[in-house]
């Protein structure tokens, strides 16, 4: 099973893009990338998945180098609404899904 | 469509007392997992079901902890002597169940243990 590594928090301000990158040394050839956003009192919600170079859709876009040792999320011009904690999933292929601790994203006016 | 939906939203109990939650998946998913998220905490992976089948219970925390799925659909999770660390959100989610297949998430059941 990967293992991933966040970074616990981070802060920005409205306006400004924010990478998020996370760490999955151990991922095997069949995993994909998954990023998820939560806010409090609701469940985690789909933002983003990724295999391999960059993934694009209307809310995000997710960078994966060649090794796939590490994905980056990126978050274009964020505004106070997207303050949440983002986790990254790696895995797929059993169905023991493990989360890591998420970051905590602060975006200030 | 509908999403996933938990039932009760909160749940009020004694210590020593039996509780079931209940999850109802999106129709059509075949995958079911439970996850237990404590106060300002991750998601702590207790149990995932394929089908009716849960291939892997390690993750549940103790015997008093089961879980049931019939019928490819609804499950529920059933913790026996309820115990004050058992206080926290239980999450459900569902998905296609092909690999990779992203999780759909419901709001998930506020357990208090008093």
């Amino acid at each position: 099973l990967a293992k991933t590594t966040q970074p616990i928090s981070m802060d920005s301000y409205e306006g400004q893009e924010v990478n998020i990158t996370c760490s999955h040394n151990n991922i095997a050839t069949n995993d994909y990338i998954t990023w998820y956003q939560q806010f409090p009192s609701q469940g985690p919600r789909f933002i983003i998945q990724g295999y391999k170079t960059k993934v694009t859709n209307e809310v995000a876009s997710l960078f994966i180098p060649a090794d796939r040792k590490s994905s980056t999320l990126s978050l274009p011009r964020v505004s106070l609404s997207d303050t949440a904690v983002y986790y990254c999933l790696v895995g797929g292929n059993t169905g023991k899904l493990i989360f890591g601790q998420g970051t905590t994203l602060q975006v200030k006016p | 469509g509908a999403g996933v939906s938990q039932s009760p939203s909160n749940k009020v109990t004694e210590k020593g007392k039996d509780v079931e939650l209940r999850c109802d998946p999106i129709s059509g998913h075949t995958a079911l997992y439970w996850y237990r998220q404590s106060l300002g905490q991750g998601l702590e992976f207790l149990i995932y079901f394929q089908g009716n089948s849960a291939p892997d219970k390690s993750g549940l925390p103790s015997d008093r902890f089961s879980a049931e799925r019939t019928g490819g659909s609804v499950s529920t999770l059933t913790i026996q002597r309820t115990q004050q660390e058992d206080s926290a959100v239980y999450l459900c989610a569902s998905s296609l169940g092909g690999p990779n297949s992203p999780l759909h998430f419901g709001n998930g059941t506020r357990l208090t243990v008093t």
